[in-house]
């Protein structure tokens, strides 16, 4: 079993949907979550980082955080064709050195 | 501000040759990765540098794979002999410290191919 699972896609919505975005994970000890967004053929940008079980809005992203039942989500409202891309969950274990563990990601197109 | 540089940014070579990658970090980081992407997978880390002594290595294939950031600045990955597994996007990124390790600023990465 994978520490990270992440639903590889693709995704395929209509402009102006709302997407949603989900990685489990099996160690509890990650405790900071991150969610990198990559263009194709460019490297992974950082969207949104949280570390407390929750929501966490930014803009039309919303992370959220379910550390009894270790899962984490992204949302996108108003989804433009600007946000097709690979999405890519990663975690940090606490103690761990700080080494992101990165799921699969998945790969997300907004259609006009 | 001037992102993380890597280059080349395309290399093809043959099995068993030698392949290295450069990688110039945002200035005044202090922590550099060495990422592994297969195609369809996240980034995998190989190697972390602070500064310029390792933290991390503990996934780095040492019989093929080596890096080195000897002034503390940019660093280079090298893989001697490749196989054909190697073929991948080696991603570099930097970070401002290891408590900044969640916000990690990444290169546009180098396209290896080995046939």
């Amino acid at each position: 079993q994978k520490e990270v699972e992440q639903d590889p896609g693709p995704l395929s919505v209509p402009e102006g949907a709302i997407v949603s975005l989900n990685c489990t994970y099996s160690n509890s000890a990650f405790q900071y979550f991150m969610w990198y967004r990559q263009y194709s053929r460019k490297g992974p940008e950082l969207l949104m980082y949280t570390y407390s079980s929750g929501n966490k809005e930014d803009g039309r992203f919303t992370a959220q955080v379910d550390k009894s039942s270790k899962y984490i989500s992204l949302f996108i409202r108003d989804s433009q064709p600007s946000d097709s891309a690979t999405y890519l969950c990663a975690m940090i274990l606490t103690g761990g050195g700080n080494k992101l563990t990165f799921g699969t990601g998945t790969q997300l197109k907004v259609e006009l | 501000e001037a992102g993380v540089a890597q280059s080349p940014r395309y290399k093809i070579i043959e099995k068993r040759q030698s392949v290295a990658f450069w990688c110039n970090p945002i200035s005044g980081h202090a922590t550099l990765y060495w990422y592994q992407q297969i195609l369809g997978q996240g980034p995998k880390l190989l190697i972390q540098f602070q500064n310029n002594g390792v933290v991390d290595d503990s996934q780095l294939p040492k019989d093929r794979f080596s890096a080195e950031r000897l002034k503390g600045v940019d660093s280079t990955l090298k893989i001697q002999p490749a196989k054909l597994e190697d073929s991948a996007v080696y991603l570099c990124a930097s970070s401002q410290g290891s408590r900044g390790a969640y916000e990690q600023y990444f290169g546009p990465g180098t396209r290896l191919t080995v046939t």
